[in-house]
């Protein structure tokens, strides 16, 4: 139980498309989604934290405009970066928590996605 | 703001033998949760074990425990018996109990520890 997915697992792009990427919790509705991104060999940053059905809340420094999130459904919340860039190019990883549980419960992660922007 | 330090990118040990991960945090929170994730190279976070600061009992699970140190502000983490199924990077995490009575439940993550079992 408890599987989180994402969609696409790698992605190339050119410079200044947009890329969609999404995640989904497979077994359990999840009231809260995260976005972290990673870079090589790097930790991971917390970027946002989704809500189902209304904003996201976003870290400081991270360009609300540039990464849209969506979290339309209890099962799924999407990313989506505007224009990306080469600077971009990451490793975007998402966790859910599920619905009815409280805050100190543990979050499950999706097994990320590899942006890479060309 | 909370900070989480490992200070071993790379950690290499026999099958079967004992290894300790060393973590240690910097924070003024008394409240707080304290996380070992597991990355295999399929990249997968897992979950290994959860520490509540409040709880002064070592958190176990199986084949891996903690040391919780508290005063030190440490937070290690000892495999036994490992397995070549172990082998991966190792993140120790931290959540502020405080911040999560506001709905902020964000994860602060060190730099990763990679850990080799040597067959």
């Amino acid at each position: 139980g408890a599987v989180v997915s994402q969609h696409p697992s790698w992605v190339i792009c050119k410079s200044g498309t947009s890329v969609k990427i999404e995640c989904r919790s497979l077994d359990f509705q999840a009231t809260t989604m995260f976005w972290y991104r990673q870079f090589p060999k790097q930790s991971l940053m917390l970027m946002a934290t989704s809500n189902e059905g209304s904003k996201a809340t976003y870290e400081q420094g991270v360009e609300k405009d540039k990464f849209l999130i969506n979290h339309a459904s209890l099962t799924l919340s999407t990313l989506t970066v505007t224009s990306a860039h080469p600077e971009d190019s990451s490793f975007y990883i998402c966790s859910a928590r599920p619905t009815g549980t409280v805050s100190t419960d543990t979050q499950y992660f999706g097994p990320g996605t590899r942006l890479t922007v060309l | 703001a909370q900070t989480v330090t490992q200070s071993q990118p790379e950690m290499s040990v026999q099958e079967a033998e004992t290894v300790t991960l060393s973590c240690t945090y910097d924070t003024s929170e008394s409240d707080y949760y304290l996380f070992w994730y597991k990355q295999p190279p399929s990249r997968q976070m897992i979950l290994v074990i959860r520490q509540e600061a409040y709880k002064q009992q070592n958190a176990t699970e199986n084949r891996f425990s903690v040391n919780f140190q508290k005063a030190a502000k440490s937070f290690s983490l000892k495999i036994s018996d490992s397995q070549l199924g172990d082998a991966a990077m190792y993140f120790c995490a931290y959540r502020s109990a405080e911040e999560v009575d506001f709905g902020n439940e964000k994860l602060t993550f060190g730099t990763g520890t990679r850990l080799t079992i040597i067959p």
